[in-house]
């Protein structure tokens, strides 16, 4: 099956500056990469997502990028905000044309602190 | 929004205990799907359904089964619940356009 690996673990970063979180996957059939934030005690919750027909995508101070060929997608955070802090997880899995996604698969997490 | 509602927000069961756990969706939803979340793991499948009474393994069904006897309902059962069954529990349904997670239950077994 899909196997996610995602780093790094802990993330520190000062108020203004970028964050950088990267996940490798291993199954070249998945296609659909989506990112979720959880903050301490909340579910989950999707910020960002990427089909494999697309190499990059953003989202005001959110962007994330894929490389197919490489296997690896990345998230983008600029100009960090307090608010920005929360564990960060990104997926992997191959969602069915017909609608719906398969199971994702998680990579283990970042913890992302910003630092005022 | 999409709501996903999970009947306890916290749980405490006795070893050989036989556990369920609720989680209903209000969006008409095929998917839907049991993660189990520990620190250092991340989250991981547990099960999932396509459709009424349609399931599928995930990565650690062991100790696991569920039950979808209705669209909007998906029921994660432990049959004899375990010490290492202690975690946190989400439940999410999906569309084309992502998961939206229920609010989690954390499962005490002592």
């Amino acid at each position: 099956g899909e196997n996610v690996e995602q780093h790094p673990s802990t993330l520190s970063v000062q108020e203004g500056d970028s964050a950088v979180i990267k996940c490798t996957y291993s199954d070249s059939a998945s296609n659909y990469f989506p990112w979720y934030k959880q903050e301490l005690g909340k579910r989950p919750q999707l910020i960002i997502d990427i089909r494999s027909n697309v190499g990059e995508k953003k989202d005001q101070r959110i962007a994330v990028t894929l490389n197919k060929t490489a296997k690896h997608f990345s998230l983008h955070i600029t100009e960090t905000q307090p608010e920005d802090s929360a564990v960060y997880f990104c997926a992997a899995s191959i969602s069915h044309s017909g609608g719906g996604a398969d199971g994702l698969t998680f990579g283990k997490g970042t913890h992302l602190i910003i630092q005022p | 929004d999409v709501k996903v509602t999970q009947s306890s927000r916290y749980l405490v069961k006795r070893t050989g205990e036989k556990v369920f756990l609720e989680c209903v969706q209000d969006m008409d939803h095929e998917n839907m799907f049991w993660y189990r979340q520990d620190p250092g793991l991340g989250l991981r499948l547990i099960y999932f359904s396509y459709d009424v009474k349609m399931k599928e393994k995930g990565d650690i069904p062991e100790g696991y089964s569920v039950s979808r006897e209705k669209k909007e309902r998906f029921s994660l059962i432990l049959e004899s619940a375990s010490t290492n069954q202690t975690s946190m529990y989400l439940c999410a349904s999906s569309t084309n356009y992502g998961y939206t997670f229920g609010s989690g239950t954390r499962l005490t077994v002592v």
